[in-house]
């Protein structure tokens, strides 16, 4: 079983803030994927990254792939309350059918 | 808008009794999965359907079972309900591939009383 560890689980901060969130796993992911889910919403694709190293920008976010393809992170700059909600990283596992395994989440509240 | 739709939103069921969910997939997408979502938990895989056959399997007895048509829609049975099935069950769409992303519904509320 490929397992996902998230960190941190619970991130309170201020606006205008930075803040990273880390996504870790002992397996090799051929893809992974980072999502925002609002509450009672599904959760809603924000990137997705292949390639191991690899580096993606959305606006203020920031991912990144490790080289290993077994971890990745997600960097936000001078946060805004529209920031908050559940991020969820997911990975892909390499060969066979998409078996997506997600992380627990990190619930993200940016205080005005 | 991901183009994936499930039904019903919410739904409430009793103890013992049988559910069915459905989704439609984003349009061209031959593989669907299902997930489950407890509250506070990430989504926990039940299984896949590709071309209409299971296609992988998570730890999820008997009791939840599925399907895929023809058109690539799919519906999720679940049997014997319990009061720990209450969670929100998640329906996504991909095309099967390396790297191919997944896209989910909005998902369907189900409460077991």
């Amino acid at each position: 079983t490929q397992l996902l560890e998230q960190s941190p689980q619970f991130l309170s901060i201020q606006e205008g803030e930075n803040l990273t969130v880390y996504c870790n796993s002992s397996s090799v992911f051929s893809s992974l994927q980072w999502y925002r889910q609002e509450p009672g919403e599904g959760p809603v694709l924000l990137v997705t990254v292949v390639t191991g190293g690899e580096v993606k920008k959305l606006k203020r976010l920031t991912f990144q792939f490790g080289d290993a393809r077994k971890d990745s992170s997600l960097h936000i700059t001078a946060a805004q309350p529209g920031d908050t909600g559940l991020y969820l990283c997911a990975g892909a596992p390499s060969g066979g059918y998409q078996k997506v395994t997600f992380g627990i989440g990190t619930k993200l509240q940016v205080i005005p | 808008e991901t183009g994936v739709t499930q039904s019903p939103t919410h739904l409430i069921k009793t103890r013992g009794q049988q559910v069915t969910l459905r989704c439609s997939s984003q349009s061209g997408h031959n593989t669907v999965s299902w997930y489950q979502q407890a509250l506070g938990q990430g989504p926990q895989f039940i299984f896949q359907y590709y071309r209409e056959e299971e296609n992988g399997r998570g730890n999820f007895p008997p009791r939840f079972s599925g399907l895929q048509f023809p058109n690539y829609s799919s519906e999720l049975n679940v049997n014997a309900l319990e009061l720990d099935d209450s969670a929100l069950y998640l329906c996504a769409s991909s095309l099967r591939g390396l790297g191919n992303t997944i896209y989910f519904g909005e998902g369907s509320w189900l409460t077991v009383v």
